[in-house]
């Protein structure tokens, strides 16, 4: 299986500041790679799909980038709703995988 | 209401069975894959099984020879047939419909494998 590495796996940040995580995957995944936004008690949000794609109703301060095996989400403004865990996820082969998440806290 | 409600979930021995259902609405169900993902306390997101267009299936390893995952499309319904259940295999699971990656799920149902 291919596996996701994620870093940080946490980050403290400031209101206002750019954030960038990042997602490794251990061979390519082509731009098969989804970034989701899981906040306490509640289930995981798609917010990009297929590296760079917005889905629908997720503010434009989100982006993503990559292709082959690097890629990154980032936040451009921190904003306080967006304290959560992230997670990064392929979709290349039929079993998928996630990456094991990136904890957000604001400052 | 475009919608995934899971339900099934519970307390279990180590070595028993569950059931999980997950009823869609809102939405051609049958145009979908569907995708079982789980959550343990404190840990992140594992993907655990899918049933894809075309009937075609998929198990992580880890469950693998002991869930069954099926579909009811005239019902808009999926299953996840647990069996031999571990302890390791307590988590919410989720249920989440295939789109470019899952774009919808569920609001997950709880499974706890003790004695």
């Amino acid at each position: 299986d291919i596996q996701m590495t994620q870093s940080p796996s946490s980050l403290s940040a400031s209101i206002g500041d750019r954030v960038t995580i990042t997602c490794r995957a251990s061979q390519t995944i082509k731009s098969f790679l989804q970034w989701y936004q899981q906040k306490p008690g509640k289930a995981p949000k798609l917010l990009i799909y297929s590296v760079s794609r917005l889905e629908g109703g997720v503010p434009s301060r989100f982006s993503g980038s990559g292709s082959g095996t690097d890629f990154s989400l980032t936040i451009s403004s921190l904003q306080p709703e967006d304290l959560a865990t992230y997670y990064c996820q392929q979709t290349f082969t039929a079993r998928w995988t996630f990456g094991q998440g990136t904890k957000v806290e604001v400052k | 209401e475009v919608q995934l409600v899971e339900s099934g979930g519970g307390l279990v021995k180590p070595g028993g069975s569950l059931r999980l259902s997950c009823e869609a609405s809102g939405f051609t169900f049958s145009s979908h894959g569907m995708s079982w993902v789980r959550q343990a306390p404190g840990k992140g997101l594992e993907w655990v099984s899918s049933i894809r267009i075309g009937g075609f299936i998929y198990y992580a390893d880890s469950v693998k020879g002991r869930f069954t995952i099926s579909r009811d499309n005239v019902k808009n319904l999926v299953f996840l047939e647990m069996n031999s259940l571990r302890a390791e295999d307590t988590a919410v699971y989720y249920c989440a419909r295939e789109s470019f990656g899952t774009d919808l799920w569920g609001q997950g149902t709880l499974v706890s494998v003790s004695s």
